[in-house]
């Protein structure tokens, strides 16, 4: 039973770097990949980026500039920090756990969730 | 505005059958796998289908997926009240290099 389990400062001022952390519990660390998901406040999902466990990362386009996700395989967890921080990132942030047992992208464990809100 | 198009919202009696589509491109529906989750208020999403097609693990066979060329669909039937939730579909974009989500749908069970 894998289990992520997420962590981070709520209220950040704008120009504030954000910075959450997932600890991952079970499992395969090093066998899958790690991504983060956020969610504004009656939105969708959207996706920011993933890594695994050499540190190969993608992230979505419009977050690659502020976004750099990295991975700490000796405590099994992995990190989010998002810099410049706007109103616009006021969101429910997730980790989640990309297993790659399809041939596509699945999400089958999330951590529990951070609502992160930005505001002077 | 999400990349992959899906209803806001769709509604259905109990015990009835409801699809929610997804439509996207072939930049990401279209070359890649399709994947649905199920998200109540205030929790995280739960992974339904991955693959297009395939349930994860513990979920009934009432649930199903398909695609076809640029959209894919997600299939419930013998629809309960506690089937009430929102829907997301998830794919790949070759493009972007980045997973995209669908905008989300409500279900309601009337």
């Amino acid at each position: 039973q894998v289990q992520l389990q997420q962590w981070g400062a709520g209220l950040l001022k704008p120009s504030e770097t954000l910075s959450l952390t997932c600890a991952v519990y079970g499992g395969s660390f090093n066998e899958d990949y790690w991504s983060w998901i956020r969610q504004p406040p009656g939105q969708g999902l959207e996706w920011i980026g993933e890594i695994n466990h050499s540190g190969s990362t993608n992230y979505y386009p419009s977050l690659k500039s502020r976004a750099t996700i990295s991975v700490d395989t000796s405590k099994n967890q992995f990190s989010l920090k998002l810099n410049s921080v706007t109103a616009a990132d006021t969101a429910v942030y997730f980790c989640a756990r990309d297993p790659r047992y399809g041939s596509g992208n699945e999400y089958d464990n999330w951590g529990q969730g951070t609502l992160i809100t930005v505001s002077s | 505005q999400s990349v992959l198009t899906q209803p806001p919202s769709v509604s259905a009696a109990p015990g009835q059958k409801v699809t929610i589509s997804c439509s996207g491109s072939s930049s990401n529906i279209g070359n890649n796998y399709v994947s649905w989750y199920q998200q109540f208020p205030g929790t995280a999403p739960k992974l339904l289908i991955y693959d297009n097609n395939k349930r994860h693990s513990g979920i009934p066979d009432r649930i199903s997926g398909s695609k076809s060329g640029t959209s894919a669909t997600l299939g419930i039937t013998g629809l309960q009240t506690g089937d009430e939730a929102d829907y997301y579909c998830g794919s790949w974009d070759s493009s972007l290099t980045a997973v995209v989500f669908g905008g989300g749908t409500k279900l309601t069970v009337l």
